[in-house]
């Protein structure tokens, strides 16, 4: 039973580019959450996605940031015209339903901004 | 929205020994508490949770204890071992939200043989 898959593990970006990262949840999930870690930090949520549905978006940022979850595939983050500051760890977790049930993260996406 | 105080940030125990990991909330109506496990790299691991219906809740040398007066939950490993080292993060949910989580800002464990 696969856990929750993310792509790429690295990229690097220069300036001005766009990012996407990808996140397959865990299969029966079909609740994604994204979270942005800096290195020394806890994680701070983004945003909370269903199939199709933006739930929650309240912890990304209004310009530049986007987040879908369509009916097939995988939840995709993007962030347009990157800046230095978007350098972090981008984590993604699904879980079977929102609520207190457990989330299950994946290996993440380190964005590295040139 | 809801603020998590972890403590220590970092805590450094001998093989066998028990580490303690605390973390203070503020909303009262937070009712879930994981705590994740995170190695150098690596993906957060969920290893323990908590639903505040209880008080205590182990599983082999982890235990949760939840002081739901007091706001506070507590992380315990026994028997530490050299594997043990990591990050260690608590989280709570924020005001109004019981799916996105607060995470402290973790406590480094490190266990010496």
């Amino acid at each position: 039973n696969a856990g929750v898959m993310q792509n790429p593990r690295h990229l690097v970006r220069r300036r001005g580019q766009e990012a996407r990262l990808r996140c397959s949840p865990m299969k029966g999930h079909s609740h994604v959450y994204w979270y942005r870690q800096l290195p020394e930090e806890g994680l701070k949520f983004m945003v909370y996605l269903q199939k199709e549905n933006i739930i929650d978006e309240s912890g990304m940022p209004k310009e530049r940031f986007s987040a879908e979850f369509p009916k097939e595939g995988p939840s995709i983050l993007r962030i347009q015209q990157v800046v230095r500051g978007d350098s972090a760890a981008y984590f993604c977790a699904s879980s079977t339903g929102g609520g207190d049930q457990p989330q299950h993260f994946g290996d993440g996406t380190r964005l590295s901004i040139l | 929205g809801e603020n998590v105080e972890q403590h220590p940030s970092t805590l450094s125990v001998q093989e066998g020994d028990s580490a303690v990991i605390k973390c203070t909330y503020s909303d009262s109506a937070s009712n879930y508490f994981p705590w994740y496990k995170q190695e150098l790299g690596k993906r957060p691991q969920l290893i323990i949770d908590i639903r505040s219906n209880v008080g205590e809740k182990k599983d082999q040398r982890i235990a949760v204890t939840l002081n739901k007066t007091a706001k506070h939950f507590s992380l315990h490993i026994t028997e530490t071992q050299p594997e043990d080292s990591a990050v260690y993060f608590c989280a709570a949910p924020q005001r109004g939200s019981n799916y996105k989580l607060t995470f402290g800002k973790g406590t480094l464990l490190t266990v010496n043989p």
